[in-house]
């Protein structure tokens, strides 16, 4: 079926710094989401993202973050500056539309905030 | 407050038994159930979804009964194999026009040969 890729799998850095998730959507899909995942948690929505704009985020979504898709290249998660608490297993996933369309998921990537 | 609850955390059936998975929801306006199959190191993979206009959804061995009235799902899983072991997520969606999907916490299922 339909792949959802995400670079890298995993990543460690030290807090403070400035980290990059990169996801390549299925191609012909419109809708991107990332879900954060803490170990032994439930996934929680992040964002959503349509036609170059967030549609909608939720509390975890701070200010630091932020996401873009530019020129239909990876749909990236920026986090900057980065802290303890962000880390998570982030995934991305896509849809070609929303509602009860299916979200296909990446595998995730594991972040390590030191 | 948690939106979407599953129960139990941790199942054990014996292969070719009957799996039940629980889930229940607080938000009136979800109404789109998707459970979503996830083996580790991989990322959710979407089993079988429902609308809350009906009250049940079947695809081979899987089937969701829904109950609106009670706000209560489940997923029966029949002839459980050893290969159907995975965490199971029980999600809901509705209320919006982004398609987000709020998870619970998640079963783990383990099939014993």
């Amino acid at each position: 079926g339909p792949k959802v890729l995400q670079i890298p799998s995993h990543q460690i850095i030290d807090m403070g710094q400035m980290v990059t998730l990169n996801c390549d959507p299925v191609s012909n899909h419109l809708y991107f989401y990332w879900y954060k995942q803490i170990l032994g948690q439930q996934m929680e929505f992040l964002v959503n993202f349509y036609n170059g704009k967030v549609m909608e985020k939720s509390k975890l979504f701070k200010d630091q973050f932020s996401v873009e898709r530019p020129d239909g290249s990876y749909f990236t998660l920026k986090i900057q500056p980065t802290a303890l608490e962000d880390s998570a297993v982030y995934f991305c996933a896509s849809s070609p539309d929303w509602g009860e369309y299916e979200q296909y998921f990446g595998p995730g990537t594991r972040l390590t905030v030191l | 407050q948690q939106q979407v609850r599953q129960s139990p955390q941790s199942l054990t059936v014996w292969e070719g038994e009957t799996a039940i998975l629980n889930c229940s929801y607080e938000n009136s306006a979800f109404d789109y159930f998707p459970w979503y199959q996830q083996f580790p190191g991989e990322g959710p993979a979407l089993l079988i979804a429902i609308r809350s206009v009906s009250d049940k959804k079947e695809d081979g061995r899987f089937t969701i009964f829904f109950n609106k009235r009670e706000k209560k799902l489940s997923l029966h899983i029949t002839d459980s194999q050893p290969g159907d072991s995975a965490t199971y997520f029980c999600a809901a969606s509705g209320g919006t026009n982004t398609g987000k999907l709020t998870f619970g916490d998640g079963t783990v299922l383990t099939v014993k040969p």
